[in-house]
């Protein structure tokens, strides 16, 4: 069974930092895409950040409104992925997704994870 | 503003066949294959459709996509009260270098 776990969310600052964990099992974590995908409150889904496959040399690509403060990283030896958020915004806000892309398919996002809050308030 | 253009309400009866637009450009549709997904109150989105009119296994073929040009849409037959939920489009687009979603339609069963 594939599943996908987040954890790691919370309350934080303006300008505090927060690493998101998402844990993969049930599938080969080397061989897909993983991305984050985010929805604020009252908001529409928005795309967060890629991370590509081995084959792929894991090469990642990030949406502008989190370049430069957002860093995804994975740990094929953990089958985990890491959303590391900096200098984070009231609008960073938002429910917080990992999904898997079965590129060979075509099929972006087929599996998500439940999500993990991030609520950024002073 | 979303990059791909969605209504933001639709609604029909029980039975009843809605359609949900969504319009891109020739960076993402145009180019691109179109996913839709579904998400229900309280629940992580769900894939609907892949690749303009593919169906994942499980999903109902009341559900079917396709795609003209740089416009997909997203039709749904037999309306039940179950399919109450936002529906929102995505493709990857290659100007941005990102995925890209359309804002979502929220779809009231009457």
């Amino acid at each position: 069974e594939v599943r996908l776990v987040e954890s790691g969310g919370g309350l934080v600052q303006p300008g505090g930092s927060l690493r998101l964990s998402c844990a993969v099992s049930g599938f080969s974590f080397s061989d897909h895409y993983v991305d984050w995908v985010r929805r604020a409150p009252g908001k529409g889904l928005e795309w967060v950040g890629r991370s590509r496959n081995r084959a792929r040399s894991y090469s990642t690509d990030y949406a502008a409104s989190v370049k430069g403060r957002f860093t995804i990283s994975r740990d094929d030896s953990r089958n985990s992925l890491y959303l590391q958020m900096n200098s984070l915004k009231t609008e960073d806000s938002a429910m917080y997704y990992c999904a898997r892309t079965d590129v060979s398919k075509l099929k972006d996002f087929d599996y998500w994870g439940q999500g993990t809050l991030v609520t950024v308030s002073s | 503003q979303s990059v791909l253009t969605q209504p933001p309400s639709a609604s029909g009866t029980p039975g009843q066949r809605v359609t949900i637009s969504c319009s891109g450009s020739s960076s993402n549709i145009g180019s691109k294959t179109v996913n839709w997904y579904q998400q229900l109150p309280g629940t992580a989105p769900k894939l609907l459709i892949y690749s303009n009119n593919q169906r994942p296994s499980g999903v109902p073929d009341r559900f079917s996509g396709s795609k003209s040009g740089t416009s997909a849409s997203l039709a749904i037959s037999g309306l039940r009260s179950e399919d109450e939920a936002d529906y929102y489009c995505g493709a990857w687009d290659d100007s941005l270098s990102g995925v890209v979603f359309g804002g979502g339609t929220k779809l009231t069963v009457l």
